[in-house]
């Protein structure tokens, strides 16, 4: 089946650790996107990749990392300098960049802080 | 700048009720593109619709319909004869072709409806 996978479910981070959080997807898309929700808000976007090995800052970036090595996979790495980073993550993946493309998300991964 | 309005913070409803989600837009370009997507508790965004903006006419998928209304910039949702199924939180989101200066990767979200469907 074609989708995109988010791995874990739930991670607990402590003071001070930076964690990655893992999206793959098999659905051949060139862009791929990271977002945060919190409680009672909508989605904003941390950076997105267009193809690889390229990427580019959200609105909310700072503190945050990201890599796009193979067409599939684009992990997020939270760090310490993030201090505030509980929050529902989510992943997105899409045809092309171009706003007409509609964006296919994962299932998110929860993050918590310890 | 793009901005996307959901008013509606909370909706309650009884089964079988017809319910309406507000959404109302902002944007400079005269291409943009409107979605809706579905959160169910489970977190996962699930993708409803997508339209153009030259793409006026109203759809109608199932219990579900849409209404777009340039003159009003708004994007409502109706879902007809509700289910429970149908609770969750809605998000309306646009996106922009990047006429005039603007980004054309961005998806904004407005803050999501929180629909719940009660027996």
């Amino acid at each position: 089946d074609g989708g995109i996978t988010q791995s874990p479910k739930y991670l607990f981070r402590k003071e001070g650790q930076n964690v990655t959080l893992s999206c793959e997807q098999n659905l051949n898309h060139d862009a791929m996107y990271w977002y945060r929700q919190d409680p009672g808000q909508g989605l904003r976007l941390i950076y997105y990749s267009q193809i690889v090995n390229d990427f580019q800052k959200g609105d909310i970036a700072e503190g945050y990392s990201v890599s796009r090595e193979k067409k599939e996979s684009f992990p997020l790495t939270v760090t310490s300098a993030q201090k505030n980073p509980t929050a529902f993550y989510l992943c997105a993946s899409s045809l092309g960049n171009r706003g007409r493309e509609t964006q296919y998300f994962g299932p998110g991964t929860r993050l918590l802080v310890l | 700048a793009q901005k996307v309005t959901q008013a509606q913070t909370e909706i309650s409803v009884v089964e079988k009720e017809d319910v309406t989600l507000d959404c109302v837009y902002e944007t400079r370009d005269t291409t943009y593109y409107l979605f809706w997507y579905k959160q169910p508790p489970s977190g996962e965004l699930v993708f409803l619709i997508r339209r153009n903006s030259f793409d006026e006419q109203n759809e109608i998928s199932g219990r579900y319909s849409w209404n777009f209304q340039k003159s009003t910039s708004s994007f409502n949702f109706t879902i007809t004869a509700s289910q429970v199924v149908d609770s969750a939180v809605y998000f309306c989101a646009l996106s922009e072709a990047g006429e005039r200066g603007g980004s054309n990767y961005k998806l904004t979200f407005g803050k999501g409806t929180l629909l719940t469907v009660n027996p």
